[in-house]
């Protein structure tokens, strides 16, 4: 069991679906990230929130939105999603952004688009 | 622009071998180093992360080098087991962005029974 909880692991929806993907730490962790893995590569980043403020965003598409309502918290919505953006999507978070402390990742939401 | 390269792709092993899994880098200006370990349909979990200042970490029956300079690391696994089966992967942050971690393609390693 990871200490980074995600859900849903599965998800199935169409391109004009809204659905949003939700991540949750109770570790006291101050930075979050998404990453978005597509099969036999490793993954990529997406955005990095640091004391609940976005710090990067990866010029993703504005497709994918995320939000950090609070500290323990990390969402990403998603509207209007491409067949290519089917991938495993992985939350992580760690102490703090950048401060060589290893970051801790859930296992992930599958997300399947139609 | 890092470029982070892990050879082989994939390694086959009998059980009860010492490994040597292999990462490059190509801007030695990295921030730290780190070591993970994916098992099919999971997350990764942090297995070693080395600071630029440090040379190596140990965690076990892992062990974790870092040569800045040539722009090489290794995560040596000394006794396999079946239970070591699974994607290894080899990531760099640079001082410029500290967050932001890239990884290289992974190593495959299955160890046989």
């Amino acid at each position: 069991d990871t200490e980074v909880t995600q859900t849903p692991k599965h998800l199935v929806m169409g391109m004009t679906n809204k659905k949003s993907l939700k991540c949750e730490q109770h570790m006291g962790h101050r930075a979050m990230y998404w990453y978005k893995q597509k099969a036999k590569k490793p993954p990529e980043l997406m955005f990095v929130y640091s004391y609940e403020k976005l710090s990067i965003n990866e010029s993703v598409p504005s497709r994918f939105s995320p939000e950090c309502p609070n500290s323990s918290l990390l969402n990403l919505h998603l509207h209007a999603l491409q067949p290519e953006d089917s991938a495993l999507y992985l939350c992580a978070s760690s102490q703090g952004a950048g401060d060589n402390q290893p970051q801790h990742f859930g296992d992930g939401t599958r997300l399947s688009i139609l | 622009k890092q470029e982070v390269t892990q050879i082989p792709a994939a390694l086959s092993v009998p059980e009860g071998e010492n490994l040597v899994l292999n990462c490059s880098f190509t801007d030695s200006a990295i921030y730290n180093l780190q070591w993970f370990r994916q098992d099919p349909g999971k997350g990764l979990t942090s297995l070693l992360l080395i600071q630029s200042s440090q040379r190596e970490q140990t965690s076990g029956r892992l062990n974790a080098s870092l040569d800045k300079s040539s722009g090489r690391s290794t995560l040596y696994i000394a006794a396999s087991q079946p239970g070591d089966s699974a994607t290894y992967l080899c990531a760099v942050s640079a001082y410029s962005s500290a967050s932001k971690i890239i990884f290289g393609s992974g190593t495959r390693l299955s160890i046989r029974p």
